[in-house]
């Protein structure tokens, strides 16, 4: 996984609380990503960052909010959290080398299960 | 709206046969295609690269074809092994973009 963690691995909460996941990389990457995986949509881009203090939003960014304060961390808060957003969510890094051949790599992921 | 399509089932194969996925796009240009496979589990991982000006990529067993004609990706596995079963994304990404757009994913399993 690249010297990506994500943490937690595993979170059940209810509905209404907020939530916050953890990216954590070490691998001095600018480019860092949040992810959602649901069954038949495949990878959804939520937010995304390109430097410290520098995020903007991906496709499905309602309800979350993401904040960048260090080079290696990348958070992911979910204000309120519903149903809707039980799901699996991975964080991705990407270098600045600003080359085509850039990929990203991805952490283990966090299952989140909202009641 | 821009959408991305791969093959809706899953891909069942013999061992040592060859494994063929498709990604379909619409109303996208990319400039990069590329290629994940995942595990139960776990994030994907990077495995091929192509470029829009480029007809075919190999690496190892792998092959991928880019046909921006028929806005289409093939991806193929020759010589499957049962450790080839996963789900493999196809992703793309535009010129000088940061964000890659994937495919929902088609899982393979191969029997030995």
């Amino acid at each position: 996984d690249a010297g990506i963690t994500q943490s937690p691995r595993h979170k059940v909460t209810e509905t209404g609380t907020p939530v916050t996941l953890r990216c954590h990389q070490t691998e001095n990457h600018r480019y860092m990503y949040w992810y959602r995986q649901d069954p038949g949509h495949g990878l959804r881009l939520i937010h995304y960052s390109y430097g410290v203090k520098d995020t903007d939003k991906g496709e499905v960014s309602d309800g979350y909010s993401v904040s960048r304060s260090k080079t290696e961390d990348f958070l992911l808060t979910l204000e309120s959290a519903t149903s809707s957003q039980t799901s699996v969510y991975f964080c991705a890094t990407r270098t600045s080398s600003g080359g085509s051949t850039d990929t990203q790599y991805f952490g283990p992921g966090t299952r989140l299960t909202v009641l | 709206s821009q959408k991305i399509e791969q093959n809706s089932e899953a891909l069942n194969i013999q061992e040592g046969k060859t494994a063929t996925l498709t990604c379909n796009y619409t109303n996208y240009s990319p400039a990069y295609l590329q290629w994940y496979r995942q595990d139960p589990g776990r994030g994907p991982v990077f495995l091929l690269l192509i470029r829009e000006n480029e007809k075919e990529k190999r690496k190892e067993r792998l092959k991928v074809t880019f046909d921006t004609t028929l806005k289409q990706s093939l991806f193929h596995i020759t010589a499957s092994q049962p450790a080839d079963s996963a789900t493999y994304l196809c992703a793309l990404l535009k010129t000088n973009d940061y964000k890659l757009s994937f495919g929902a994913g088609t899982t393979v399993t191969v029997r030995a």
